[in-house]
């Protein structure tokens, strides 16, 4: 079990918009503004898209953003292209034993 | 342009060993912190380690701690990872990545995989 709790999966068509959450506690997502969130294509490493809640990384679309309320953070992808078919993580850092946690992952499938 | 490479994975048996390594090219290796983060055969992923820049500070998970040790040569830019007392639930894809400090890990190699079997 993850320390980081998103759905499984989320579908979108083309040009919608789809927004992934992620739920954890006051020890890691509530407690600092440190979530990142992570593309992870087959056979290839994970790309970082957001860090520090709301900031993109060089080269990143801005059509991916994110967001922060209490224990919970979200990632939301604009105008949803068929390359955004990934999973996709989100991390945070946590004051417990861990350094960062995880979620378990969401499955992005562009109808 | 950052690049990493893991090597050293592959088959081994319960309670046996591996080292992982993990070389790192395009920046100032010694300034960065680095960690191990796998990921098992169709679970998500998983930090396991991390090393300071120095190699002075080490964090470890839980699920690894006692059995596996991460260290670093800054004068070869490369990235170790000794795993002993190797159980099945450590197949994975052992991934090696480059962590700016509160930003999360920017810079990734395509993994290694470890198959831990009998």
């Amino acid at each position: 079990q993850s320390a980081l709790t998103q759905p499984a999966s989320v579908s979108g068509s083309p040009g919608q918009s789809i927004t992934i959450s992620c739920t954890g506690t006051s020890s890691d997502v509530g407690g600092f503004n440190y979530v990142s969130w992570y593309q992870h294509l087959p056979g290839k490493g994970p790309k970082l898209m957001i860090y520090k809640v709301n900031n993109r990384p060089s080269g990143v679309s801005n059509r991916f953003s994110g967001s922060k309320s209490g224990n919970t953070a979200s990632l939301t992808i604009s105008g949803l292209q068929a390359e955004d078919e990934a999973d996709y993580y989100c991390s945070s850092y946590t004051n417990t034993n861990a350094h960062v946690v995880f979620g378990g992952g969401t499955k992005l499938t562009v109808l | 342009q950052v690049h990493l490479v893991e090597s050293g994975g592959g088959l081994v048996k319960p309670g046996g060993s591996l080292r992982l390594s993990c070389a790192v090219s395009g920046f100032t290796f010694s300034d960065y912190y680095l960690n191990w983060i796998r990921q098992a055969p169709g679970k998500g992923l998983e930090w396991i380690s991390y090393i300071s820049s120095s190699g002075g500070t080490l964090y470890y998970a839980d699920s690894v701690m006692g059995r596996f040790t991460i260290s670093r040569d800054n004068a070869k830019n490369s990235l170790y990872l000794q795993m002993n007392t190797l159980r099945a639930e450590d197949t994975a894809v052992y991934y090696c990545a480059i962590e700016e400090p509160g930003e999360g890990f920017h810079y990734w190699g395509r993994g290694t995989l470890v198959t831990v079997s009998s």
